[in-house]
Formats: structure tokens, C-alpha cells, sequence
């Protein structure tokens, strides 16, 4: 079955410093998304892509995120200057395959550590 | 914006049946999606209704009824596996098909 993979499973960071967080997702699909989830809370919406560019973001989405698609298979986040409150699983999806584009498949997460 | 209330635990009995409820409030409502989540793992997608009535997938069913804002998961023959988070989802008439997550159900399957 395809999956969405994501990379690094768990990073480690200073505060201050920038991170790469890379999800490669399926290959057919149109749609792609980061969510993120502080431990034990809800799944958080934050950036939607479509065709190359931003369809939505949320309010969680500010200055010090951005997406790339640099290349046709990999869509990367990037966090610039981590906060401690950037702790949190950062999950990749994507969708618009068989199943349609209302059907989100989820990769199994980054684990993101600010210290 | 958008809230949906579900409960925040559940406790059943292995082999029962259990329903979680899930109430909404948004604009643009296009459908009603469930996830479940074991610890330390990914979302996995369960069900979505975009019409009212009932979606049967083996042991997991969905309902949604649009007018009344409200939807539910009936899980039956639970299994200790069933064990895990399930959280409800609403898809929006706009461009992105994002989901918006409910804080979702902690579902506890006892012996």
C-alpha cells in the first residue's frame, strides 16, 4: 500500500536554530499538507499546497515556516529560529489519489525537540 | 470559526459495541471524516460521510446527519487493538480539502 514517509523520524534542536523537516508523499496525489500535534493535543492544521504554491494557511503559520517542493517527489517544512513551543510531531499528508481528495493519508510524524 | 465537541474519554468492555459522538459548528461544512490514532502513531483514516446516513466498513460505521450538525463512530465487537484516540474531522467547501481536527476521543477497550 503507499505510504507518505517522512524524515527524520526525531530531531533534536538548540533554540534558535532552523529545521528541515522533508515527507516524500504518494506519488499520484495532488494534495499536500504539514499538521502538527503538541504531545496530547489535537491534530493541528497548518499549511495546505496545491499546484506548486500555498492553497491555505493557518494562523499558526507565520513568518517562521515555509514549504518547498523543490523537486517532484519531496515537500519539505522549514522552521526558522525554533521556539520551545515548536515541540511537537510535525505529520506530512497528502491526498487526491483513488480515494479522493477528502481522504488524508498521514506519514508517521517527525518528532521535533527544541531545547 | 470552526469547533467540534466530542467526548474526552470512553471506556467499553472487549467484544461490546461503543458510539462517539461528535457535534460541529462551522461554516462551509462539505463532510465529516473520522481518524484514529494509536499512541505514537499517525492519523489513519477510518471513514468519511459527506451525505446524511450511515457508511458501514466491517466493524466501524459512520452516521452524519447535516442538519442536526452531528455525527458519531460506532465501533462493534471491540478488540483491545481498538484501543487508541479517534478523532472527527470536517472537510470545508473551500479549495484545499484540509481537515480540521476535533481534540479528540480516548477509547479504552477493557478485558
Amino acid at each position: 500500500e503507499p505510504e507518505v514517509t517522512q524524515t527524520p523520524s526525531h530531531q533534536v534542536t538548540q533554540m534558535g536554530q532552523e529545521v528541515i523537516l522533508r515527507c516524500v508523499p504518494i506519488s499520484n496525489h495532488l494534495y499536500f499538507y504539514w499538521y502538527r500535534q503538541i504531545l496530547g493535543q489535537k491534530v493541528e492544521f497548518l499549511v495546505s499546497f496545491y499546484n506548486n504554491e500555498i492553497s491555505e494557511k493557518s494562523e499558526i503559520f507565520d513568518d517562521q515556516f515555509s514549504v518547498e517542493r523543490p523537486d517532484g517527489s519531496n515537500f519539505t517544512l522549514k522552521i526558522r529560529s525554533t521556539k520551545l513551543e515548536d515541540s511537537a510531531m510535525y505529520f506530512c499528508a497528502s491526498s487526491g489519489g483513488v480515494n479522493g481528495a477528502n481522504v488524508l493519508t498521514f506519514g508517521a510524524g517527525s518528532r521535533l525537540t527544541v531545547l | 470559526g470552526q469547533s467540534l465537541e466530542q467526548p474526552s474519554e470512553v471506556t467499553a468492555v472487549e467484544g461490546a459495541i461503543v458510539q462517539i459522538n461528535c457535534t460541529y459548528q462551522t461554516s462551509g461544512f462539505y463532510g465529516l471524516s473520522w481518524y484514529q490514532q494509536h499512541d505514537g502513531g499517525a492519523p489513519t483514516f477510518l471513514s468519511y460521510n459527506a451525505l446524511d446516513g450511515l457508511e458501514e466498513t466491517g466493524r466501524f460505521s459512520s452516521f452524519l446527519s447535516r442538519s442536526d450538525s452531528y455525527g458519531y463512530l460506532l465501533l462493534q465487537e471491540l478488540q483491545m487493538k481498538d484501543s487508541a484516540s479517534y478523532f472527527c474531522a470536517v472537510s470545508l467547501m473551500d479549495s484545499s480539502y484540509k481537515l480540521i481536527f476535533g481534540s479528540g476521543t480516548r477509547l479504552l477497550v477493557r478485558p
